[in-house]
């Protein structure tokens, strides 16, 4: 079965500052992968994803990530973060073929100015 | 169309009382899930539709939890005789096909349980 590992819990960041958010995953299959974010008091949506192609992968407002299947992670970047990135981010697997959906335990990125 | 939609937004209830909540996936949609979202927890898989097709229940935490999808469109999750710990966030999210769109979920703003 597959799990997904977030490693940080809560990345505190000042403004203008790049950020990392790690994320390790586990499958016995090919995977695809997915970073959704949560803004306070809205619903989860859809931030980037990877589904087979180019290991890097952007998404909106700025973000990236790479796959790396030697080392099972796809973490989340930022060059430069806002304020308004204050949020939680979900990263999520789902197997190849498969229909379930996995996701992490979350981080929340405090971005302060 | 609207984005998804769940009802109550909010819901506080007496431990061992039933309760329902709603999820109206967007339009066209065939695939539903529910996800459970607890304080510092990721969010947990409870139970999948997908079409005509039997539910996916794997995730459904015990058999206090019940869940609906009636003519493929609106779903019910229903959870009898609550207890505590089943307070949480019950999230709802459809795609067009789980398998078309691999992981293309899209979010209601949630049901906040609270159990007394």
């Amino acid at each position: 079965a597959q799990s997904v590992t977030q490693l940080d819990s809560q990345v505190p960041v000042f403004e203008e500052a790049p950020v990392e958010l790690r994320c390790n995953y586990s499958s016995s299959v090919s995977v695809y992968l997915f970073w959704y974010v949560q803004y306070p008091n809205q619903g989860l949506q859809l931030l980037l994803k990877y589904l087979s192609g180019s290991t890097l992968v952007k998404g909106i407002n700025g973000f990236e990530a790479e796959f790396n299947k030697s080392q099972t992670s796809f973490h989340l970047r930022k060059p430069s973060v806002h304020i308004s990135d204050t949020a939680e981010y979900f990263c999520a697997v789902l197997d190849t073929g498969g229909f379930k959906t996995i996701f992490g335990a979350g981080t929340r990125l405090f971005v302060k100015a | 169309g609207a984005g998804v939609s769940q009802s109550p937004s909010n819901k506080v209830t007496e431990k061992g009382k039933d309760v329902e909540l709603r999820c109206d996936p967007i339009s066209g949609h065939t695939a539903l899930y529910w996800y459970r979202q607890s304080l510092g927890q990721g969010l947990e898989f409870l139970i999948y539709f997908q079409g005509n097709s039997a539910p996916d229940k794997s995730g459904l935490p015990s058999d206090r939890f019940s869940a609906e999808r009636t003519g493929g469109s609106v779903s019910t999750l229903t959870i009898q005789r609550t207890q505590q710990e089943d307070s949480a966030v019950y999230l709802c999210a459809s795609s067009l096909d789980g398998r078309e769109e691999p992981g293309e979920l899209f979010f209601g703003e949630g049901s906040r349980l609270t159990v007394l």
